[in-house]
């Protein structure tokens, strides 16, 4: 079985700052992490994602996101949030052994940037 | 850019009526799939395809449900007779292949059963 989590429902920053959502997983072998991004009314935007290789992956929009094995987490980050990057973030994963799709979602964190 | 494309992006229906949501994945992909978010909620798997069968499915994909690929680009998902509690933005998604890449989603279409 996989499972996330996404601890918090809501993050409130401020622009310029830096920000980190936090995700963490648990799958029975291991895993694949995505992050997706979802603005009002529209779909589901791919961000990044951990394969295999390096533990600090780098995807769209000045994201990245640092898989770390001994805690199961995967925590998205940007050195300096915009207000733009207000949006519903979702963390996926899926086990190795599974199907692409079939991926399953945490809750999603709502982010705030204020001006 | 390639993309998923949905169709319609808003559909309204009547209890007891069938609806079919179109989706039109990205041309090179092999593996098609079909999620659900009710308002407010998360992202639900509720079933995926493969070589023109499904590959897996999840408990909310009931008899009620079903998905096919009736030519080389469109992909529908069939609910024969809503409820009220189908009410939700459906998303399509597809991916190049079943293992280590990801799915790209259309924008979903939000189904309203009143």
């Amino acid at each position: 079985a996989q499972s996330v989590a996404q601890p918090e429902d809501q993050v409130n920053v401020a622009e310029g700052n830096p920000l980190t959502v936090k995700c963490t997983y648990s799958v029975s072998g291991n895993p694949y992490l995505f992050w997706y991004v979802q603005y009002p009314n529209r779909g589901l935007q791919f961000l990044l994602k951990y394969i295999t290789g390096d533990n600090l992956v780098k995807g769209s929009y000045g994201f990245e996101a640092e898989f770390n094995k001994s805690q199961t987490s995967f925590h998205l980050k940007k050195p300096s949030a915009l207000v733009s990057d207000s949006a519903l973030y979702f963390c996926a994963v899926r086990d190795t052994s599974t199907n692409a799709g079939k991926s399953t979602f945490g809750d999603g964190t709502t982010l705030t940037v204020k001006p | 850019e390639p993309e998923v494309t949905q169709t319609p992006s808003h559909q309204v229906t009547q209890m007891g009526q069938e609806v079919i949501l179109r989706c039109v994945p990205i041309s090179n992909h092999l593996y098609f799939y079909w999620y659900r978010q009710i308002l407010g909620q998360k992202v639900e798997f509720l079933v995926s395809f493969y070589n023109n069968e499904i590959s897996e499915k999840s408990e909310i994909f009931d008899d009620q449900f079903s998905v096919e690929r009736p030519d080389g680009s469109n992909f529908t998902l069939k609910i024969r007779s809503t409820k009220l509690e189908d009410s939700a933005m459906y998303f399509c998604a597809s991916s190049r292949t079943g293992q280590n890449t990801e799915a790209f989603f259309g924008q979903g279409t939000r189904l309203t059963v009143v």
